[in-house]
């Protein structure tokens, strides 16, 4: 069982909606992760934080706002998202951020319909 | 240019048929690579890391090796449950995980 969990498993917004993903872990991991997953594609990087500051944002549009309110919570915040948004979002976690070699730990994700 | 490749992209075998997936990497100074598997709709499950040529790492079915170029998913005698996405990764330098494009796992019974 995944020690990363994220909630809501299932999320359909509208275009004009603002919603919240969270993720939380209890591994005393120092580095989180969001990744964005298309259908049949390996998961792409957005945001990485690492001992609560964000350390890596990979070009993410601003209508995705990431937050890390302690070491073991991360959100990811939306707002005006488009239907290409749609995909499985994926919180990750590891010991240590940048390349360490730390294995990365990832939840279940949240799947997210833009209507 | 630094790549993580794949293969076969499909591979489809009789429940006790044993085989074998590929992961080559052309990234130097390799930090780690790593083994994920993944079922539709669900985030990828860690199942190995491996950090030096020669190493050996084993998880029930499942035996992963690495060399100073590829790495070798062997399956013996899998059964339908171990039917999934299995996808490669490696990290190196100070980039975050540099992903292959997976290999599509059905096993028939």
């Amino acid at each position: 069982d995944t020690e990363v969990t994220q909630t809501p498993k299932h999320l359909v917004m509208g275009m004009t909606n603002k919603k919240s993903l969270k993720c939380e872990q209890h591994m005393g991991h120092r580095a989180m992760y969001w990744y964005k997953q298309k259908a049949k594609k390996p998961p792409e990087l957005m945001f990485v934080y690492s001992y609560e500051k964000l350390s890596i944002n990979e070009s993410v549009p601003s209508r995705f706002s990431p937050e890390c309110p302690n070491s073991s919570l991360l959100n990811l915040h939306l707002h005006a998202l488009q239907p290409e948004d749609s995909a499985l979002y994926l919180c990750a976690s590891s010991q240590e951020g940048g390349g360490s070699g730390n294995t990365i730990y990832f939840g279940e994700g949240s799947w997210l319909t833009v209507v | 240019e630094d790549q993580v490749t794949q293969s076969p992209e499909a591979l489809r075998l009789q429940e006790g048929e044993s085989s074998s997936l590929n992961c080559s990497y052309t990234v130097s100074g390799l930090r780690g690579l790593f083994w994920y598997r993944q079922d539709p709709g669900k985030g990828p499950e860690f199942l190995f890391t491996l950090y030096s040529a020669g190493e050996e790492k084993e998880k029930e079915r499942l035996k992963a090796t690495l060399t100073k170029k590829e790495s070798f998913l062997h399956i013996t005698a899998p059964k339908p449950e171990d039917s999934a996405t299995y996808l490669c990764a490696v990290t190196w330098g100070n980039y975050q995980l540099i992903w292959g494009a997976g290999t599509k796992l059905i096993i028939k019974p």
